[in-house]
């Protein structure tokens, strides 16, 4: 159990859709990670927070936001959902904004219809 | 942009021989992480490499951090089955801090028993 919890582990929406991934870090992390992961591929990053502060930005799509909020759990936002966002959502946190290692949770599994 | 491209894709072994995965990036990086993903798992922090050149070592594992700090490889000697499972280079691209970590495609890694 990395500490990392996210919710839902699974979603099953149709296209044009919006849903709402949620993520709560490991105790006195400060810092978020959002990736994603589609079918044999590797790990898209697509946005970091630091103590509710966006810190950096991967090649996130503009349907897509995300914001940490002051209790420090994470939320990414996903509209006008297409097949192709079908994919595992990771969110990750750490304790230091620019080092150290990422603990990952479970995941959780989006599948458009 | 800012990639890190991981060879070979695949790797089919026969347990007990060695296996080996190469990270190469297109631009300075601060530092890199590698990661380990079972199927159907998350991705697990293995390492951190920080130095120009630097080598660590762990049981079977080694890890290394070219001179130019561009590339990075894992090498497993004496595979076993438990070795089974996606393998990930992340880097922090730059010379300066940077809370971006941009990941590997990976290396799945299948052990014959």
């Amino acid at each position: 159990d990395s500490g990392v919890t996210q919710t839902p582990k699974h979603l099953i929406t149709a296209t044009g859709q919006r849903v709402t991934l949620r993520c709560s870090p490991r105790s006195g992390d400060l810092s978020v990670y959002w990736y994603q992961q589609s079918l044999d591929q590797g790990l898209q990053f697509l946005i970091q927070y630091y103590n509710g502060e966006e810190r950096a930005k991967g090649n996130i799509l503009e349907r897509f936001s995300a914001q940490q909020f002051p209790d420090l759990h994470s939320e990414l936002n996903l509209s006008s959902l297409e097949l192709g966002d079908s994919a595992l959502y990771f969110c990750a946190s750490t304790r230091q904004e620019h080092t150290g290692e990422l603990f990952f949770g479970e995941g959780s599994r989006l599948t458009v219809l | 942009g800012q990639q890190v491209m991981q060879i070979p894709q695949y790797q089919h072994v026969q347990e007990g021989e060695d296996f080996t995965t190469y990270c190469n990036s297109s631009t300075t990086l601060s530092n890199i992480q590698w990661y380990k993903q079972r199927p159907g798992g998350h991705p697990v922090f293995l390492i951190q490499l920080v130095k120009s050149g630097e080598v660590k070592k762990q049981k079977r594992l080694t890890f290394q951090f070219g001179e130019a700090k561009k590339n990075s490889s894992l090498h497993i000697t004496a595979t076993q089955t438990t070795d089974v499972g996606t393998y990930f280079c992340a880097g922090r691209p730059g010379s300066s801090n940077t809370g971006k970590l941009i990941f590997g495609q990976g290396t799945t890694l299948q052990v014959k028993p």
